[in-house]
């Protein structure tokens, strides 16, 4: 089946402006998760939604990143008066996750390429 | 403070020549470990998920393992195509529940011919 998408694949943006990232989970995986990797840093988590809900946003690393999910499926993470330092791969990724506190494999989208100007 | 340090950072290997790479953590409790494959411009590709100390999986030229500190991802007789970056990620257990990954910084393999 498909697997997770994300759009764009590429955003190329001025400092200041606002930036949309796009994620469509897997088919009836109900957990989701973004994660940001920069340039020689690992995978660092931003935030993880169980169906609409996210129980836990401690990664976001500033008020000017904010993230939705609706009707338990697509997720758009927002960046405001993006910063040189906003410059990443943002990944999403999603997971069964039936029940909360199980283990599932979290399967990854191919990223948006994110460069600030 | 949940921590994973691989090592090495780089892994140059010619064909054939088996090796393994190291995955070391910290975490107040376990709930799973993970490896992932990572090739240039995409996601992270899933590889295996270890649970408790002492447990191995096998996957092609693929093994990993685990103890209470560290886990070893060991390639026999490795081929160019397993060039890539590997990744090693814990799944901490949480009050809250939180699915969150944390990963370590990855290890670049490259397999010459």
């Amino acid at each position: 089946g498909a697997g997770v998408s994300q759009s764009p694949s590429n955003k190329v943006t001025e400092k200041g402006k606002d930036v949309e990232l796009r994620c469509d989970p897997i088919s009836g995986h109900t957990a989701l998760y973004w994660y940001r990797q920069s340039l020689g840093q690992g995978l660092e988590f931003l935030i993880y939604f169980q169906g609409n809900s996210a129980p836990d946003k401690s990664g976001l690393p500033s008020d000017r990143f904010s993230a939705e999910r609706t009707g338990g499926s697509v997720s758009t993470l927002t960046i405001q008066r993006t910063q040189q330092e906003d410059s990443a791969v943002y990944l999403c990724a999603s997971s069964l996750a039936l029940r909360q506190g199980r283990t599932d494999t979290q399967y990854f989208g191919p990223g948006t390429r994110l460069t600030v100007l | 403070e949940d921590q994973v340090t691989q090592s090495p950072e780089a892994l140059r290997l010619q064909e054939g020549e088996s090796s393994s790479l190291n995955c070391s953590y910290t975490v107040s409790g376990l709930r799973g470990l993970f490896w992932y494959r990572q090739d240039p411009g995409k996601g992270p590709e899933f590889l295996f998920t270890l649970y408790s100390a002492g447990e191995e999986k096998e996957k092609e030229r693929l093994k990993a393992t685990l103890t209470k500190k560290e886990s070893f991802l060991h390639i026999t007789a490795p081929k160019p195509e397993d060039s890539a970056t590997y990744l090693c990620a814990v799944q901490p257990i949480t009050q809250g529940g939180s699915e969150k990954l944390v990963f370590g910084k990855g290890t670049k393999l490259t397999v010459n011919p």
